[in-house]
């Protein structure tokens, strides 16, 4: 079945510092790529995504990088700010429904 | 929309109660999804909906768990009898494929099974 790792489990950056987050995932076929945010004791809530027709994606802060020959993709967010911190898990999919959720990585931005 | 709505938001029980979860997905969205998460083992999907017809129940962990959805605004995830090592967040999510959104999830029940 599909593989998917996310790496590095727990981030700490400083406040303003940039913080990138890698997954990597073992089924070629998926073909949708989201990043999701999840607060503490809140429900994960979708970021950005990026399809497999695409390279990458900015939205503020926050883009998404797809390399699918290596079968990775990456969500980097700029200017970290406190409010950054949460969990972020990523998700590839194919089929538009058939999704393997990542471990998810901790961050900490620290002011 | 008032997007995907999930009751209760948290549920205390006794070990051999049954427990019945609600949700109601977004208008529209033909997909529906029941997860679990717990620390151990994060987000694990339990079973998933296509316009009303469950799909993929191979998640749901034994004969306790069972899940229906008798219409496009509703699916309850039942557990009988409840354990204690049942204990967790129950999200449903539901999706639109075709416009490639991702999922929208409730806000979660907390089961505590003591």
């Amino acid at each position: 079945g599909e593989n998917v790792e996310q790496h590095p489990s727990t981030l700490s950056v400083q406040e303003g510092d940039s913080a990138v987050i890698k997954c990597t995932y073992s089924d070629s076929a998926s073909n949708y790529f989201p990043w999701y945010k999840q607060e503490l004791g809140k429900r994960p809530q979708l970021i950005i995504d990026i399809r497999s027709n695409v390279g990458e994606k900015k939205d503020q802060r926050i883009a998404v990088t797809l390399n699918k020959t290596a079968k990775h993709f990456s969500l980097h967010i700029t200017e970290t700010q406190p409010e950054d911190s949460a969990v972020y898990f990523c998700a590839p999919t194919y089929g538009g429904f058939k999704t393997i959720f990542g471990a998810g990585t901790r961050l900490f931005v620290k002011a | 929309d008032a997007g995907v709505i999930q009751s209760p938001r948290h549920e205390v029980t006794e070990m051999g109660q049954e427990v019945t979860l609600r949700c109601k997905p977004i208008s529209g969205h033909d997909y529906l999804f029941w997860y679990r998460q717990t620390m151990m083992r994060g987000l694990e999907l339990l079973i998933y909906f296509n316009n009303n017809v469950p799909i993929d129940d191979s998640g749901m962990p034994e004969d306790r768990f069972s899940a229906k959805m008798p219409n496009a605004s509703f699916s309850t995830l039942k557990i009988q009898p409840s354990e204690p090592r049942d204990s967790a967040v129950y999200f449903c999510a539901s999706s639109f494929p075709d416009r490639g959104n991702g999922y929208t999830f409730g806000s979660g029940t907390r089961l505590t099974v003591v």
